[in-house]
């Protein structure tokens, strides 16, 4: 079976302070990763997903398959990355991305 | 993102009621999903739909049914028998393997 841990209910930093969100799952295949965020009064949106390999928002994530983690990061954070951030996970191949799996979910808080 | 649409933002119901909460979308994708979201509890699959016509439950389907007789259409009914029903629901779709959109959610509670 599949699982997305996100150990972390609540995590707070100040602003400029290095960030890091994690993120553990479990799936025997092949997975695919993403990170969405749901911004005060704001629709969830997607972040990133592990095979853009991109950055977002000054965010970044490395899926590692042999620690079996998808940890979300940014050297340096703002006030305005104060959201709601979650960790999901879809099995790959098919012809369809399929359903999500999703972690609980970690509120981020920056100071300022 | 105006592609998906859920209606009402606000939901309120009585006490052996059914009620149901409307999920459209303009973005031509095949596949619908309904999650429950609840604090500290992330995202949880209620059903989900690939294609017009066929369903299928996800992890806490117990208490609700669905319906896609539309591609563009999947209304989620909440029954009397769904015990705890207050929640905030969010409707997603998505096609091929592009990732899910999601609505701005239906908050529902019990009068």
């Amino acid at each position: 079976a599949q699982r997305v841990t996100q150990p972390e209910k609540l995590l707070s930093v100040f602003k400029g302070a290095p960030v890091e969100l994690k993120c553990n799952y479990s799936y025997s295949g092949s997975p695919e990763l993403f990170w969405y965020v749901q911004y005060s009064r704001q629709r969830l949106q997607l972040l990133l997903r592990h095979i853009s390999r991109e950055s977002i928002k000054g965010f970044t994530a490395d899926l590692n398959k042999g620690e079996t983690s998808f940890h979300l990061k940014k050297p340096f954070a703002q006030e305005e990355d104060s959201a709601m951030y979650y960790c999901a996970l879809s099995r790959a191949g098919g012809s369809t991305l399929g359903r999500l799996y999703f972690g609980r979910g970690t509120q981020l808080t920056v100071w300022p | 993102d105006g592609g998906i649409t859920q209606s009402p933002k606000y939901l309120f119901r009585k006490e052996g009621q059914n009620v149901t909460l409307s999920c459209e979308q303009n973005l031509n994708h095949d596949a619908m999903y309904w999650y429950r979201q609840d604090p500290g509890q992330g995202l949880r699959l209620i059903y989900y739909s690939q294609i017009v016509n066929d369903f299928q439950k996800g992890d806490i389907a117990e208490g609700y049914s669905v319906s896609r007789e539309k591609k563009e259409s999947f209304p989620l009914t909440v029954t009397s028998a769904q015990k705890n029903p207050t929640a905030f629901y969010l409707c997603a779709s998505s096609w091929g393997h592009q990732p899910q959109h999601f609505g701005d959610g239906t908050r529902l509670s019990i009068l």
